[in-house]
């Protein structure tokens, strides 16, 4: 299994509160993945890093931010967390290469719960 | 809006038969990927199709693909009760490194 960890796995919070979902990996993959998922909706791109300082935005981003500081290491941060963020968001990681077109590999999920 | 649709939503289907679920999508993509995803689990890699393919085999599953019609199909033959999961499509555009899913089917093996 790919090296991957997300931190907590659970979390309950409460409206207004600023929450930081953490995923660090051992893989040494140049790309993460931030995705939710919720019923009905399947999984949406939330942000996403193709390097050390480098993100973008991906379907879902209002309402969060991302840092990546290091290669290990990508975190997801609701500044001000609303009971729309409750979720099951899952980090990804994956190696694009020429050679390889970029299968992903997941993290267990951080199921969040905000009252 | 999301870039894949799986269709059906829901499947159910008795052992031994084959399960099929299709993915459309909108745009032109670079690949695209199929996803299994145990209750409560994080997705597991299935198989990987290039916009230049047609058709992939690994073991019991089987990909098309149609990008003229942008659309694909998963094909689970001999299905076993192990293969009671939801099942999502994914796609990348390759023009940036967005991947995107879909809603995903949810395939339930009846014994």
């Amino acid at each position: 299994d790919a090296g991957i960890t997300q931190s907590p796995r659970h979390k309950v919070t409460e409206t207004g509160t600023p929450v930081t979902l953490r995923c660090h990996q051992t893989e040494n993959h140049r790309y993460m993945y931030w995705y939710r998922q919720d019923p009905g909706h399947g999984l949406r791109l939330i942000h996403y890093s193709y390097g050390v300082k480098d993100t973008d935005k991906g379907e879902v981003s209002d309402g969060y931010s991302v840092s990546r500081s290091k290669t290990e290491d990508f975190l997801l941060t609701l500044e001000s967390a609303t009971s729309s963020q409750t979720s099951v968001y899952f980090c990804a990681i994956s190696d694009r290469t020429v050679a390889n077109t970029g299968e992903l590999f997941f993290g267990e999920g951080s199921r969040l719960t905000v009252l | 809006s999301q870039q894949g649709e799986e269709d059906p939503q829901a499947l159910s289907i008795q052992e031994g038969e084959n399960a099929t679920m299709n993915c459309s999508y909108k745009t032109s993509i670079n690949n695209l990927q199929w996803y299994r995803q145990n209750s409560g689990r994080g997705l597991v890699h299935l198989i990987l199709i290039r916009s230049n393919e047609r058709e992939k085999h690994s073991g019991r599953l089987r990909v098309t693909l149609d990008t003229s019609k942008k659309s694909s199909s998963l094909l689970i033959t001999a299905s076993r009760a192990a293969d009671t999961a939801s099942y999502f499509c994914a796609t990348d555009a390759g023009r940036d490194d967005k991947i995107i899913f879909g809603k995903g089917t949810r395939l339930h093996i009846l014994p």
